[in-house]
């Protein structure tokens, strides 16, 4: 059974570093194809894509939040982790991660998302 | 990049059918595959089409996908309308390097 969860801070302050965990089971990161990326979706607004790493350690950013967002594994862990830094009041959100397997390029399993709101 | 333009809302009535277009801004739509989420309020999106016209195994044969080249756009059609399809639907392309999502479309079952 393939489940995905996330954690993090429900408040971050203007300037800050978001750090987003994204912990899994059902799967290893360690298989060929196998990925885990970061969507976000701020309130009554749509899906936006924000990163990606693969088994192979290969990651990929959105090109409008590269310069702020880093992305890491620890398959030991079977963790996924999101940093963003300073943060701003137009990233709070709800942050879902989720699974691509295979040759697909859907998302097949997500996480139930956390809330994040950047305030002061 | 390209964009992916949905309609802000559709609405049906129950028993009926109701289609959700998702227009590919530049590029054509063949070039990449088109997946379809819905996300009922308070939950997590789902697949509901995949591969331009693929339903994963426990989607119900209502739903169906197709492309059109000629409007350069996907097509998300549900039939047979019920009160618990009104969720959101966000059509999704992936380019190679980016994930590309609609701007989402309600629907209502009215």
């Amino acid at each position: 059974q393939v489940t995905l969860r996330e954690s993090g801070p429900a408040l971050v302050k203007p300037t800050q570093t978001l750090t987003l965990t994204c912990t899994f089971s059902g799967f290893s990161l360690n298989t060929a194809a196998m990925c885990v990326t970061w969507i976000r979706q701020p309130p009554g607004k749509a899906l936006e894509w924000l990163a990606l790493i693969d088994w192979a350690d290969d990651k990929y950013y959105s090109a409008s939040l590269k310069t702020r967002l880093t992305i890491s594994k620890d398959t030991s862990k079977n963790q996924v982790v999101l940093t963003m830094t300073n943060v701003d009041p137009a990233d709070t959100a709800t942050y879902y991660c989720a699974r691509k397997s295979g040759a697909a390029d859907n998302l097949d399993y997500w996480g139930q998302g956390v809330r994040v709101t950047v305030s002061s | 990049n390209f964009m992916l333009t949905q309609p802000h809302s559709v609405s049906e009535s129950p028993g009926k059918t109701v289609t959700i277009s998702c227009t590919r801004s530049s590029g054509s739509i063949a070039t990449n595959f088109v997946h379809w989420y819905q996300q009922r309020p308070g939950s997590s999106p789902t697949t509901v089409i995949y591969e331009d016209d693929q339903r994963p195994s426990g989607v119900p044969d209502r739903f169906s996908g197709s492309i059109d080249t000629s409007s350069n756009s996907a097509s998300l059609t549900i039939s047979g309308l019920k009160t618990e399809d009104e969720a959101d639907y966000y059509c999704q392309c992936y380019d190679g390097s980016n994930w590309v999502f609609g701007g989402g479309t309600k629907l209502t079952v009215l």
